[in-house]
């Protein structure tokens, strides 16, 4: 079936240090978002990346299609940016598939 | 300007009673999403509104579950005898439906818990 699969599932660094989530994805896809679930629960969309490269502030993506799979950069982390970080991917419907998350934790 | 609201933000039920859970959308989207979060299930999608219509009900996962859609605005997730496995964050969302995939704008959830 379907799957969108996100690594590394757990990262623990020190506020400042950089890092990278990933996104594989199953099939072609007709969009992808990423999300920043905070730890009160809510999610907050960070960008909507079909491919390409994007950038706001500290944070950049990049989605490249043809080999499945997207990448979130994260520069000099502060310990707001702790929580969960999900990509979602639109298959041929409106419907988002969620992956499994990636638990950062930024440690002061 | 206002984003997607939801109530109430926490709910427990007894087993078996009903619940609704309502979603005010962003003004102006016209398509209205529902979704689920739950331990062993991660985020999972329920079903989908393109205005009043449901043209996407492939997630809800019995006939327990319905939603409905008036004015092309507000809508509402009815879960009939809740069960005990019913219990997680119900959350919804709104887009502006230009095309498949649109951006959506996720609500902060209601906490369904069934004792």
């Amino acid at each position: 079936g379907i799957q969108v699969e996100q690594s590394p599932p757990d990262l623990i660094l020190q506020e400042g240090a950089n890092s990278t989530l990933r996104c594989n994805f199953s099939d072609s896809v007709n969009n992808l978002q990423w999300f920043h679930q905070n730890p009160w629960g809510q999610l907050i969309n960070l960008f909507y990346i079909p491919s390409g490269t994007k950038q706001n502030g500290r944070l950049s993506a990049t989605t490249v299609a043809t080999e499945r799979y997207s990448l979130l950069y994260i520069s000099s982390s502060q310990t707001t940016d702790s929580g969960v970080y999900f990509c979602a991917v639109n298959f041929g419907n409106e419907k988002l598939t969620f992956g499994t998350g990636t638990r950062l934790t930024i440690i002061p | 300007g206002a984003g997607v609201s939801q109530s109430p933000s926490n709910k427990v039920t007894e087993k078996g009673k009903d619940v609704e859970l309502r979603c005010d959308p962003i003004s102006g989207h016209t398509a209205l999403y529902w979704y689920r979060q739950s331990l062993g299930q991660g985020l999972e999608f329920l079903i989908y509104f393109q205005g009043n219509s449901a043209p996407d009900k492939s997630g809800l996962p019995s006939d327990r579950f319905s939603a409905e859609r008036t004015g092309g605005s507000v809508s509402t997730l009815t879960i009939q005898r809740t069960q005990q496995e019913d219990s997680a964050v119900y959350l919804c969302a709104s887009s502006l439906a230009a095309g498949t995939g649109g951006k959506q704008y996720f609500g902060p959830g209601t906490r369904l818990t069934v004792t």
